[in-house]
Order: C-alpha cells, then sequence, then structure tokens
C-alpha cells in the first residue's frame, strides 16, 4: 500500500530536549517536505526536499533541521524544542517537483512541548 | 505572493442539506495548482482534488462537485446532500508552479458539522 508514515503520532516532551519525527514513504518519491499545522493558520511549510541531499528551507523553517540521506525518509528534528513548537506535523511526499501529482500526507504528528 | 483565503472558519447544516465551501486565492503565476483537502476528526489529510490553471471545466465527483472561476479567482467546493460522515475540516491549497519549492500554500480552513 502506497503510503507516508510518520513516528510517533503523539509526543509530549520538555523544552530543550531534542527530538525527531521519523517520515518514511514507499512510492519512491523524489520530493518530501514537511508542514506544521497551527489553528487559524492552516499549513505551513517547514522544510522541504527534492532528492538526496538536497534540502532548503520553506516559510517556517526557525528552530527545526532536515535530512535527507536516503529517499524514502525525511525525519524532522527539533534541535531544542521549545512550547511555541507545539503543532501538529505532517510529512508530505510527491512524485517529482511538478505539481500535477499530488501530494501524499503522514498520518500527522502531535507535537506539544511543555 | 501567493495567498489562500478561506472566509469562512465554520459551517453547520443539517444532513441533506447542500453547503458550499468558498475558497479565494491570490497568485501573480499564470500556471498553478488549486487543491482540496479534507480533515476527518481523525486528523489525516485526505486529497481530494487537484485542478490546474488552464482547465475550468466544473468536476463532479459522487455528491462533491467544485466550480473554478478564474475570473473571480474562486475555487467553491460544494457537498449535494451532505452526511454526517462529510464533518471534517477542508482546506483549499495553492501551488504555483514557477516556485522552485513546490510549496502547497494552505487556507485556513472551513470546518463543517453536519448534524443528523
Amino acid at each position: 500500500e502506497a503510503q507516508v508514515t510518520q513516528n510517533p503520532r503523539y509526543l509530549i516532551t520538555v523544552t530543550g530536549k531534542k527530538l525527531t519525527v521519523t517520515c518514511s514513504q514507499n512510492m519512491n518519491h523524489e520530493y518530501m517536505s514537511w508542514y506544521r499545522q497551527d489553528p487559524g493558520l492552516g499549513l505551513r511549510q517547514i522544510y522541504y526536499s527534492m532528492n538526496v541531499e538536497v534540502t532548503d528551507k520553506g516559510d517556517v523553517p526557525e528552530g527545526y533541521k532536515v535530512s535527507r540521506k536516503e529517499k524514502r525518509n525525511f525525519p524532522l528534528i527539533l534541535e531544542s524544542p521549545s512550547p511555541n513548537q507545539t503543532s501538529l506535523y505532517f510529512c508530505a511526499s510527491s512524485l517529482s517537483l511538478g505539481m500535477n501529482t499530488e501530494a501524499f500526507f503522514g498520518q500527522g504528528t502531535r507535537l506539544t512541548v511543555v | 505572493a501567493q495567498k489562500v483565503t478561506q472566509a469562512q472558519t465554520e459551517i453547520s447544516v443539517v444532513e441533506k442539506e447542500d453547503v458550499t465551501l468558498d475558497c479565494v486565492y491570490e497568485t501573480r503565476d499564470t500556471t498553478y495548482y488549486l487543491f482540496w483537502y479534507k480533515q476527518p476528526p481523525s486528523g489525516e489529510l485526505v486529497f481530494l482534488i487537484r485542478r490546474n490553471s488552464f482547465d475550468e471545466q466544473n468536476e463532479i465527483s459522487g455528491r462533491y462537485s467544485w466550480n473554478f472561476q478564474k475570473s473571480t479567482s474562486s475555487f467553491n467546493f460544494t457537498i449535494t446532500a451532505s452526511q454526517v460522515v462529510d464533518s471534517a475540516v477542508y482546506f483549499c491549497a495553492l501551488s504555483e508552479a514557477d516556485t522552485g519549492r513546490r510549496a502547497l500554500t494552505f487556507g485556513s480552513g472551513t470546518r463543517l458539522q453536519v448534524q443528523p
């Protein structure tokens, strides 16, 4: 089954404790990205990757890191989480850069930073 | 810069009513793509439709229909004979073909409550 898998689904952590949210897709997609969803703001892009070892900032990259060592994986790293990073996070992947393909989204990760 | 506006924050209807969710977008590009996604209470995002800027034909899929009008920069979504299972948050999104990062710009979403 074609899917984007995120882990964990739910996470409560404390300020400053490094964490990683994993994202994996099984569709051989080139393009992957991370979004965060906040009430009243919709989803906003954090980082994206056009292919292995190619990553770049989206609209709200501050406080986040990513890596793309393999095509299928695109982890989101919070080196020192803060309460304003409490949000619902989505990983997405697309076949290619062309937006004639819809983005497949993971199930979401609800992060709470206390 | 691209922008998507969903002015309706929340809509409540009774089952079997028709409901239209509005979406207005802004872009300077001539080539772009418009999307609708559904987010049910379980939280995942479900792709509903993609439309490119050169295709203004309206589309119908079962009880769902979409009205794309470039003249008013709108891409409205109508659910006919709504059902309780339609209760969800619906997002309209835009992607400009010319930007390298291919980000989806989302509206703030419309929460639809369908009462039995």
